[in-house]
């Protein structure tokens, strides 16, 4: 198993430009999300989902768009950069199920700049 | 609105050292889950230990112990005898149960360095 994929690793982008960060999981989990970690701040979940078709914010969702067409894939869209999303990014997925919530594991992480 | 709360955020201590890392949560919520991460300087995020709210037994994994006590709503984390490897940011997260929806809080991370 892969596990959790994230591309690129790292990107630069200018302000007013749009991107899509990938994540995707071969574990067949129903339950995916997206954080930024910012220095001092912690991670900070910015979108999540429960299943395909299925998505909800989370405490920092404003300039970001998400969709799950798949249970595999969670891409995350910046639709206008700003200097202000300069972060790392973090996908993660869990198995979840009525009643519980089980630990998330976590991509490698996307460096992103906005210039 | 749930929260967590590692007031340490810095903690410096010399090999072989035991330390603590405390977690401190906040929830409307009887029922509810408790993490701990580790995030070594290479950067990647690795689960250390998941905690139901109905379960407040310690656990101790080799040199790694939790004592969760709901009275004092903590859940802190203590290294034995540390090593350099350890050195790195742990951060204590708190999921509530909301519906079919879980959402995860970390908290801000304390990092930890240990030196030889």
């Amino acid at each position: 198993n892969a596990g959790v994929t994230q591309t690129p690793k790292f990107q630069v982008l200018k302000t007013g430009q749009s991107m899509t960060l990938q994540c995707a999981q071969d574990m067949n989990h129903e339950y995916m999300s997206w954080y930024r970690q910012d220095p001092g701040m912690g991670l900070r979940l910015i979108h999540y989902s429960v299943g395909a078709g299925i998505t909800d914010q989370g405490e920092v969702p404003n300039g970001y768009n998400v969709s799950r067409s798949t249970t595999e894939d969670f891409p995350l869209r910046l639709l206008s950069a700003a200097p202000s999303q300069t972060s790392v990014y973090f996908c993660a997925s869990s198995y979840s199920a009525a009643g519980g919530f089980y630990e998330q594991y976590f991509g490698p992480g996307t460096r992103l700049t906005v210039t | 609105a749930q929260k967590v709360t590692q007031a340490q955020t810095e903690i410096s201590v010399v090999e072989k050292e035991d330390v603590t890392l405390d977690c401190v949560y906040e929830t409307r919520d009887t029922t509810y889950y408790l993490f701990w991460y580790k995030q070594p300087p290479s950067g990647e995020l690795v689960f250390l230990i998941r905690r139901n709210s109905f379960d407040e037994q310690n656990e101790i994994s080799g040199r790694y112990s939790w004592n969760f006590q709901k009275s004092t709503s903590s859940f802190n984390f203590t290294i034995t005898a540390s090593q350099v490897v350890d050195s790195a940011v742990y951060f204590c997260a708190l999921s509530e149960a909301t519906g079919s929806n879980y959402k995860l809080t970390f908290g801000k991370g304390t990092l930890l360095t240990v030196n030889p």
